[in-house]
């Protein structure tokens, strides 16, 4: 099935630093949605984008719709242990009146105390 | 206000057998969408329903199906079950198509094993 170009696949990082992921894709996306994942648990909903070179925060996440709309980056400052989990990226396909929603490889990420 | 809820939260079944699964999205939600979810292929789009009519279908053999009630309530089922549909089962809820929110949310999902 179709998929995002997520990176990048994992990371270890200490905690206190700043973290940069991304998606990609060559099509053109309506809306890009940021989730988090813990395991055995559903994708909880981070931030909703909505325009083309939109920058919502949400805490210490902040993330961006590329200007192109094949793109959105999502940046987490100042990372905590609890931040540890899968992070995924979900774009809409230009369908009018649809959720139809297709998700990128996902984001591990591990945070060292 | 309750979230998603998704029963069962874990189920073993045998080749060969069918399931049901139960979706209830939030109160207000009438879109719901099913996703199933697997180490190697992530995240793919199952279908989406919205006034108990799909709307929108991955692609997906025809032994994956789905319905919707009039209370917004969802089952999705898979006949002759085979090894490769163990997988978390995924419901997502949203308000309707057409309005500016265009946000998703995920229940806690099935777990689904096939012996």
């Amino acid at each position: 099935g179709q998929q995002l170009n997520q990176s990048p696949q994992s990371m270890f990082i200490q905690e206190g630093e700043d973290v940069s992921m991304n998606c990609t894709s060559s099509s053109i996306f309506n809306t890009w949605l940021w989730y988090k994942q813990d395991p055995g648990e559903g994708p909880v909903l981070l931030i909703a984008l909505y325009k083309a070179g939109e920058l919502t925060s949400n805490g210490r996440l902040t993330a961006q719709f590329g200007i192109t709309r094949k793109d959105s980056f999502l940046n987490i400052s100042a990372s905590i242990p609890s931040d540890v989990g899968i992070y995924f990226c979900a774009g809409q396909l230009p369908l009018s009146g649809t959720y139809k929603y297709i998700f990128g490889t996902g984001t591990r990420l591990k945070v060292l105390a | 206000k309750a979230g998603v809820t998704q029963t069962p939260r874990y189920l073993i079944k045998t080749r060969g057998q069918q399931v049901t699964l139960s979706c209830s999205p939030i109160s207000g939600h009438r879109s719901v969408s099913w996703y199933q979810q697997t180490p190697g292929q992530g995240l793919q789009f199952l279908f989406e329903y919205f006034s108990e009519t799909q709307r929108n279908k991955g692609n997906f053999p025809g032994r994956f199906s789905g319905r919707q009630f009039s209370n917004s309530r969802s089952e999705m089922n898979v006949s002759t079950l085979e090894l490769g549909d163990s997988a978390l089962y995924l419901c997502a809820s949203s308000l309707s198509p057409g309005v500016s929110s265009y946000e998703q949310y995920f229940g806690p999902g099935t777990r689904l094993t096939v012996t």
